[in-house]
């Protein structure tokens, strides 16, 4: 199986910074691999695709990159209705395979 | 409008058997890969299975080969998660999901 190391587990920053977030593979997933953010009462909604390709409705504030082993899920100016908990998914290969999630929080 | 909606869910006895539903709307069934994904208590999300859109193939997470089994009914919309010889471990909320929509899951509780 391809493992995803998420980190950090949890971040807490204020509305209007901005915030990365760092998913690892433990092999090549060339640029298979999703964002999803979850949240209270909410489906689960999915964010990034292809590593950098926005869903649609995804505001532009939230941007990918990477490609291979490494990527990252960048949040500028945050706004309130983004502290939420973030799962990088890979989709390279089965089983498809989840990180361990970040909970970003409110400083 | 997209929406998937698990039903089934509940308190089951280990051992037990448990058959989760997923109706969808708002898009055609038929044309999309869909998945079975469940998350713990407090625990990160864990795929479950996939299914092909016309059903002739699925597969599976290793650890849930042999006691899951996912099947779709394309006239009804509908997607299901056959749960057999089920354990404490497998409590957690069940979700019904396609690659880009996931329901809002259905809660297994499996204890005496």
């Amino acid at each position: 199986d391809v493992q995803m190391t998420q980190s950090p587990s949890y971040l807490a920053a204020s509305p209007g910074e901005s915030v990365s977030i760092s998913c690892k593979a433990s092999k090549s997933i060339s640029n298979n691999l999703a964002w999803y953010q979850e949240k209270p009462g909410k489906a689960n909604k999915l964010l990034i695709h292809s590593g950098s390709t926005l869903q649609s409705g995804t505001p532009s504030r939230f941007s990918g990159s990477g490609s291979g082993t490494d990527f990252t899920l960048t949040i500028r100016s945050l706004e309130s209705e983004d502290f939420a908990v973030y799962y990088c998914q890979q989709y390279n290969e089965y089983p498809l395979t989840f990180g361990s999630g970040t909970k970003l929080e409110i400083k | 409008e997209v929406k998937l909606v698990e039903s089934g869910g509940g308190l089951v006895l280990p051992g037990a058997s448990l058959k989760l539903s997923c109706i969808v709307s708002g898009f055609t069934f038929s044309d999309y890969w869909m998945r079975w994904v469940r998350q713990a208590p407090g625990k990160g999300l864990e795929f479950i299975g996939e299914i092909k859109p016309d059903g002739s193939k699925t597969n599976y997470a290793p650890s849930m080969k042999g006691r899951f089994t996912i099947s779709r009914d394309n006239a009804k919309n509908t997607l299901y998660l056959q749960m057999s010889s089920v354990r404490s471990e497998d409590t957690a909320t069940y979700y019904c999901a396609r690659a880009d929509a996931w329901g809002q899951g259905a809660s297994v509780t499996v204890s005496s």
